[in-house]
């Protein structure tokens, strides 16, 4: 079936340090990727998105680019801040149909130190 | 920017109790969903609802679940008799139509409490 697969946390940074957060996936045929970030005590913000193989969804200095070949869609920031701590969720959906239900990984804790 | 709101963000209930989670989508959308979140796992699906039916539903979706759209504002989730594994923060969303790839927009959900 699908799945998203995400690496484990807290990761723990130093503010101004790079972010990586790895995000892979299994899938049948194209579904579109997402990372989401829930901050402390709020619900599910959409962060990014991408619809197909090679696009790069950016916002607010995060990026993450759809990798079909190796199915991943790492989240990475060049220079994170105190105020990026928060929860980040990699998920998958197939648009087209009257569900596209979201499909999400286990979310992954940054904690970012001044 | 539109929101989605819940009510209310905190529940406590006594097992075996009904319980009704409330939701009002952003005004314009047509596809609505609750998903749910047991404390340290992953964000699951539970149903899907569209044209005033449910559209696709989880095996967590039991005869225990039920969604309504009573007023065309309000999306509602219904536990009949609650469990103590239905503990857990539950997240409605919504989306729009137009373009095929409209993301959904969540509340901030509604932690569930069941004692």
């Amino acid at each position: 079936g699908n799945s998203v697969t995400q690496m484990e946390g807290p990761v723990t940074l130093s503010e101004e340090a790079f972010l990586t957060i790895n995000c892979t996936y299994t899938a049948t045929g194209y579904p579109s990727l997402f990372w989401y970030v829930q901050y402390p005590g709020e619900g599910l913000q959409l962060l990014l998105k991408a619809t197909k193989a090679d696009d790069k969804g950016s916002n607010k200095g995060f990026e993450a680019t759809y990798r079909k070949e190796t199915t991943s869609f790492h989240l990475e920031k060049g220079s994170v801040q105190v105020s990026d701590s928060a929860v980040y969720f990699c998920a998958l959906s197939y648009y087209g149909g009257a569900t596209n239900k979201l499909i999400f990984g286990t979310g992954t804790l940054l904690a970012v130190q001044p | 920017e539109p929101e989605v709101t819940q009510t209310p963000s905190h529940q406590v209930t006594q097992m075996g109790q009904e319980v009704i989670l409330r939701c009002v989508p952003i005004s314009n959308h047509l596809y609505f969903y609750w998903y749910r979140q047991i404390l340290g796992q992953k964000v699951e699906f539970l149903v899907s609802f569209y044209n005033n039916e449910i559209s696709e539903k989880s095996e967590i979706f039991d005869d225990q679940f039920s969604v309504e759209r009573p007023d065309g504002s309000n999306f509602t989730l219904k536990i009949r008799s609650t469990k103590l594994e239905d503990s857990a923060m539950y997240f409605c969303a919504s989306r729009g139509t137009g373009t095929s790839n409209q993301p959904q927009h969540f509340g901030d959900g509604t932690r569930l409490s069941i004692l």
